[in-house]
């Protein structure tokens, strides 16, 4: 069965990077695209961007451009996101997630990590 | 940016009886191979989000048929037919046809009354 494992709780200072890793299982790593998702505590879910397993082509949401990299590593199955210059608005659950074929692949997540915490204090 | 808006924001609703929800976009998104783009997500407490409806009105896999989603362009509801206590959660629906980007609408929180 499909499982995407993220890796665990992390704290950062103002300033610092932060990277999350996913690992896939289940199925052909490089046949689908990882979303990251992203929700600040108490709020709504935001989309991040994602990266194609398959060539590592990304896209950004556009308000992570140039501090949001995403990366893959197809032999281990497993996707990463590291996000740089963190701030206290940068606190949240991350979440990874994958496609569906039932939605041309990349337009719906049928398959969700359980999220990382990511906190940001001094 | 595809910006998207739901209605209400809090639904207290009755097990048994039925409960909609709305999402509006900023723009159509109906694609030219006649799919809409917009996806139903509810998110139960202290769980990750699980896929309810894909392509404005396709149930996923595992999800009761009490859910169903409709509309098209820019107006959708989320229809349960009869709310069971499980149900209970914040729903989300996410435009998936913009390109540079997709979009969540700010979520609706599903309590029984």
């Amino acid at each position: 069965q499909v499982q995407l494992v993220q890796s665990g709780t992390e704290m950062k200072k103002p300033g610092a990077s932060v990277k999350i890793s996913c690992k896939a299982s289940g199925y052909t790593f490089a046949n689908f695209a990882i979303s990251w998702v992203r929700q600040a505590p108490g709020q709504g879910l935001e989309w991040m961007g994602w990266i194609s397993a398959y060539n590592g082509d990304t896209n950004y949401a556009q308000k992570f451009q140039g501090r949001l990299s995403m990366t893959t590593d197809t032999s281990t199955s497993t996707a990463y996101m590291e996000l740089r210059s963190l701030t206290s608005d940068d606190a949240a659950v991350y979440y990874c997630a994958r496609g569906s074929p039932f939605c041309s692949g990349n337009n719906c997540y049928s398959y969700w990590a359980q999220g990382t915490l990511v906190t940001v204090s001094s | 940016d595809v910006v998207m808006t739901q209605s209400p924001l809090y639904l207290p609703v009755t097990p048994g009886e039925p409960a909609s929800i709305s999402c509006r976009s900023s723009q159509s998104l109906l694609h030219s191979n006649g799919h809409n783009f917009l996806d139903w997500y509810l998110q139960k407490p202290g769980q990750s989000p699980q896929l309810l409806i894909y392509l404005g009105s396709f149930r996923a896999s595992g999800v009761p048929d009490r859910f169903s989603g409709s509309g098209s362009g820019t107006d959708f509801t989320l229809t349960i037919s009869r709310v069971e206590a499980d149900d209970v959660g914040v729903y989300y629906c996410m435009q998936a046809l913009q390109t540079e980007g997709f979009t969540f609408g700010p979520g609706t929180k599903v309590d029984i009354k």
